[in-house]
């Protein structure tokens, strides 16, 4: 089957650091991906990771372990503008690579 | 500058009607997705297609019809057997079909009158 859990809704204050879990079962798993998405918009490209380990860009930083299906999007120096939600993806190849996308976390920053 | 667009950014169709929604994109993109977001629910797929003039069944295909005449262009037509339409549409394509991240429009809300 497919699953993916992420919690629904996070707070944090400007200039924190915050960081947001997603599990999955993937059946073909092949990649995680995180998204960003302001209400109303796009979802955005944030990361993709595919071995085990940190991927750090900037600000934000990924983490996958393939052997606990265990992801983590990590967020630093929390600016207000990173309040929206975060989608996890997980690429799932079963016969065609397709997203199996998690119900998204709702970040509010407040000042 | 390349990238999707959508239109249009809202849609309001009465009961019996099919509507098409459009998705244009200019990055040269072969694979092409139509996703469905609704409140508290994942992004869900509807069809997606891997290279112009095919195109595959997504997850909630039922209601639903699709077209890639074009490499450029991916509409969706949302039926009238669709029998829930309202939510929030979006397009998506990538490079190709393999790990390459999908790059969004900005959607298409679609409401019933």
């Amino acid at each position: 089957g497919q699953n993916i859990d992420q919690p629904t809704e996070m707070t944090a204050t400007e200039g924190a650091i915050v960081q947001i879990n997603c599990t999955y079962q993937t059946s073909g798993f092949n990649g995680l991906f995180w998204y960003q998405q302001h209400a109303g918009e796009a979802p955005t490209f944030l990361s993709y990771n595919v071995l085990d380990g940190l991927e750090e860009k900037g600000r934000f930083s990924s983490f996958l372990s393939r052997s606990k299906g265990y992801s983590y999007l990590l967020l630093k120096e929390l600016q207000m503008k990173d309040s929206a939600s975060y989608l996890c993806a997980a690429l799932s190849n079963t016969g065609f690579q397709k997203l199996v996308f998690g119900t998204g976390t709702r970040l509010l920053v407040s000042p | 500058d390349g990238g999707i667009t959508q239109s249009p950014k809202y849609l309001f169709r009465k009961e019996g009607q099919n509507v098409t929604l459009s998705c244009e994109q200019n990055l040269n993109h072969d694979a092409m997705y139509w996703y469905r977001q609704d409140p508290g629910q994942g992004l869900r797929l509807i069809y997606y297609s891997q290279i112009v003039n095919d195109f595959q069944k997504g997850d909630i295909a039922e209601g639903y019809s699709v077209s890639r005449e074009k490499k450029e262009s991916f509409p969706l037509t949302v039926t009238s057997a669709q029998k829930n339409p309202t939510a929030f549409y979006l397009c998506a394509s990538s490079i190709d079909s393999s790990d390459q991240p999908q790059h969004f429009g900005d959607g298409t809300r679609l409401s019933i009158l």
